[in-house]
């Protein structure tokens, strides 16, 4: 059965920082990884896809991939309160983790 | 473009009734999905369609759950005979065929009495 993990949080850091949100998964063949962001109370918006080993940056945020070691990460830098929602990481589209809870404090 | 739709947002029923979602994908979008979610829980697969056929279901998904997408456009998913355990936030997502980057509904919420 293909897992994927998520530290499931909460993850508080200050207004500022670097927040580094980590998943890990199980199926060594997956070729495509997906970060969400999720507000509360709304539907998961797509914010990264991933699908070479490496850093890919869009902005504030960085997806890194790691095949090998199967862990897939999101760098969001001079994190902002209104980052402050629960970050699904995806695996090969249709298995998401249980989701990392973000808090950012002013 | 308008995005991902689906009705009704709230459905109430009773143990045992059957109930009927509905999603409208992006227009030009070939692929939708269907997932459930339940509270501090990732969403949880449940089948996707690449135009008018079915691709893939999940194990999991109990013979009470059927959906369908009869012309590649819209897509209905039925629950027959509703258990509490049922209830839970039916989420609808699309995206353009051979990429699975998702556009999420806004999800319908089912409560199971």
């Amino acid at each position: 059965q293909k897992e994927v993990e998520q530290n499931s949080g909460p993850l508080s850091v200050p207004e500022g920082a670097i927040a580094s949100l980590n998943c890990t998964y199980s199926d060594r063949g997956s070729q495509s990884f997906f970060w969400y962001r999720q507000y509360s109370g709304k539907s998961p918006e797509l914010i990264m896809s991933i699908y070479s080993n490496g850093d890919k940056e869009d902005g504030r945020f960085t997806a890194q991939l790691n095949k090998a070691s199967q862990y897939v990460s999101l760098l969001i830098r001079d994190s902002q309160p209104s980052d402050s929602a629960t970050y699904l990481c995806a695996v090969a589209g249709l298995t998401f983790g249980q989701g990392t809870i973000l808090t950012v404090h002013p | 473009d308008t995005g991902v739709s689906q009705d009704p947002r709230h459905k109430i029923t009773k143990r045992g009734q059957n109930v009927t979602f509905r999603c409208d994908p992006i227009s030009e979008h070939n692929r939708l999905y269907w997932y459930r979610q339940t509270l501090g829980q990732g969403p949880e697969f449940l089948t996707y369609f690449q135009n008018e056929a079915q691709l893939e279901k999940s194990r999991l998904l109990s013979d009470r759950f059927s959906a369908e997408r009869p012309k590649g456009s819209f897509s209905t998913l039925e629950i027959q005979r509703t258990e509490q355990g049922d209830s839970a936030m039916y989420l609808c997502a699309s995206s353009l065929a051979f990429t699975y980057e998702q556009y999420f509904g806004p999800g319908t919420r089912l409560t199971v009495t």
